[in-house]
């Protein structure tokens, strides 16, 4: 069973950093195209960040260029976004997502991690 | 803010046909193909629809989708009390690098 599993959230002061990491099992995550997309309390899903197979294409929503970095570890079936500068409008539940290999679509979803921003 | 424009509600009564919009440009859904995602609150989204107008493995043929320029559209037919959630589509656009999402549109069930 294709499972994404997200952790890491928590309360952090504006300015704060925090890292979010997201354990796959049950498919090969090394032959995926991974997501991460957040969503603010009562608002719609919002995009942030693309990565490819190797962890050597990335992609950002402007809202976050130059403050998160995604990566990988292929050998460890582990998704991570390390979030800088910190903001109120950061605050939301992060899903980490899967990447259809036949599409550019979202097939897999985890349940989410809530990032609170609050000094 | 999304650059994909949808209705913020629909409804109908079970058994009806409601159809959602999904307004975008050329640099997303006149390049590339369009998903749709249900939300039932409290829960992570799931994929309804891929490349368009397909449907993974699982998703009733109830639900449909189609595009056609710059616009999408997502049809539910037969509409069921389990409809009942939050209908986002998305894209590739080419413009921003990135993938961005509808407004989303609130389905009740009367």
């Amino acid at each position: 069973e294709v499972q994404v599993v997200e952790s890491g959230g928590g309360l952090v002061q504006p300015g704060g950093s925090l890292t979010l990491s997201c354990a796959a099992s049950g498919f090969t995550f090394s032959d995926y195209w991974m997501h991460w997309v957040r969503q603010g309390p009562g608002k719609g899903l919002v995009w942030v960040s693309r990565i490819n197979r190797h962890g050597d294409n990335t992609y950002y929503a402007d809202s976050v260029k130059g403050r998160f970095t995604i990566s990988r570890d292929n050998a460890k079936n582990t998704l991570y976004l390390h979030m800088n500068s910190l903001r109120a409008e950061d605050a939301a539940v992060y899903y980490c997502a899967r990447e259809s290999s036949s599409s550019l679509a979202i097939d897999y979803w985890g349940q989410g991690t809530l990032v609170t921003v609050s000094s | 803010q999304s650059v994909l424009t949808q209705p913020p509600s629909a409804s109908g009564t079970p058994g009806q046909r409601v159809t959602i919009s999904c307004s975008g440009r050329y640099s997303n859904i006149g390049s590339n193909t369009v998903s749709w995602y249900q939300q039932v609150p409290g829960t992570a989204p799931k994929l309804l629809i891929y490349t368009n107008n397909q449907r993974p493995s699982g998703v009733p043929a109830r639900f449909s989708g189609s595009k056609s320029g710059t616009s999408a559209s997502l049809a539910i037919s037969g509409l069921q009390s389990a409809d009942e959630a939050d209908y986002y589509c998305a894209a590739w656009d080419d413009s921003l690098n990135g993938y961005v999402f509808g407004t989303g549109t609130k389905v009740t069930v009367l």
